[in-house]
């Protein structure tokens, strides 16, 4: 059982560049989330989707899109890479949406690097 | 202001001993859960322990106790016995029912055990 995948690990863009962080589970979670993590900073959320269709912003939405056309996936593409997206990129899912108790699940997460 | 302050920003604990990890939250909803993540210097984000609003006990998952105080606002984390492998920053998390679909971070306290 792989729980949450990301894809890539590590990435170096220049400024301007575009991408597509990559995030996966195979548990049939409803929810999924992205979250970025900087220095001295807890996790901070970005984007959100509670099905497929179906996204909504976090905390710090600006300069990423997301989509969710399947359960299982939920890429997250920044749109023109800016020094200040340099930073470690969490996607996370849970059961159910909308649950206080659910538990979140991470992937292993992608650094960022924005030259 | 914040909704979850950890006011640690490092720990240090002698191996075998127990510590305590401190963590206070601010909202106004009755139904909240409140969580705890370990992350290893590896970066990967570990569940460890869960609390809602309305148990009445407090949570225990083996080593691991949460310390819930309500009418406090507290919430902290309790290790007991603890390991070498204990060694990593821990995060304390909120999800409130009126926003359930976020789980908002403080921003981390650096465990260190001492051989």
């Amino acid at each position: 059982n792989a729980g949450v995948t990301q894809t890539p690990k590590f990435q170096v863009l220049k400024t301007g560049q575009s991408m597509t962080l990559q995030c996966a589970q195979d548990m049939n979670h409803e929810y999924m989330s992205w979250y970025r993590q900087d220095p001295g900073m807890g996790l901070r959320l970005i984007h959100y989707s509670v099905g497929a269709g179906i996204t909504d912003q976090g905390e710090v939405p600006n300069g990423y899109n997301v989509s969710r056309s399947t359960t299982e996936d939920f890429p997250l593409r920044l749109l023109s890479a800016a020094p200040s997206q340099t930073s470690v990129y969490f996607c996370a899912s849970s059961a159910f949406a909308g649950g206080i108790t659910d538990t979140q699940y991470f992937g292993p997460g992608t650094r960022l690097t924005v030259l | 202001a914040q909704k979850i302050t950890q006011t640690q920003p490092g720990m240090f604990v002698q191996e075998k001993e127990a510590v305590t990890l401190d963590c206070t939250y601010d909202t106004s909803d009755q139904s909240y859960g409140l969580f705890w993540y370990k992350q290893p210097s590896s970066g990967e984000m570990i569940f460890l322990i869960y609390q809602g609003s309305y148990d009445e006990q407090n949570a225990t998952e083996g080593r691991y106790s949460l310390n819930f105080q309500k009418a406090r606002k507290s919430a902290n984390l309790v290790i007991s016995a603890s390991q070498l492998g204990d060694s990593a920053m821990y995060f304390c998390a909120m999800r409130e029912g009126s926003s359930a679909r976020q789980l908002t971070f403080g921003s981390g306290t650096q465990l260190t055990v001492l051989p």
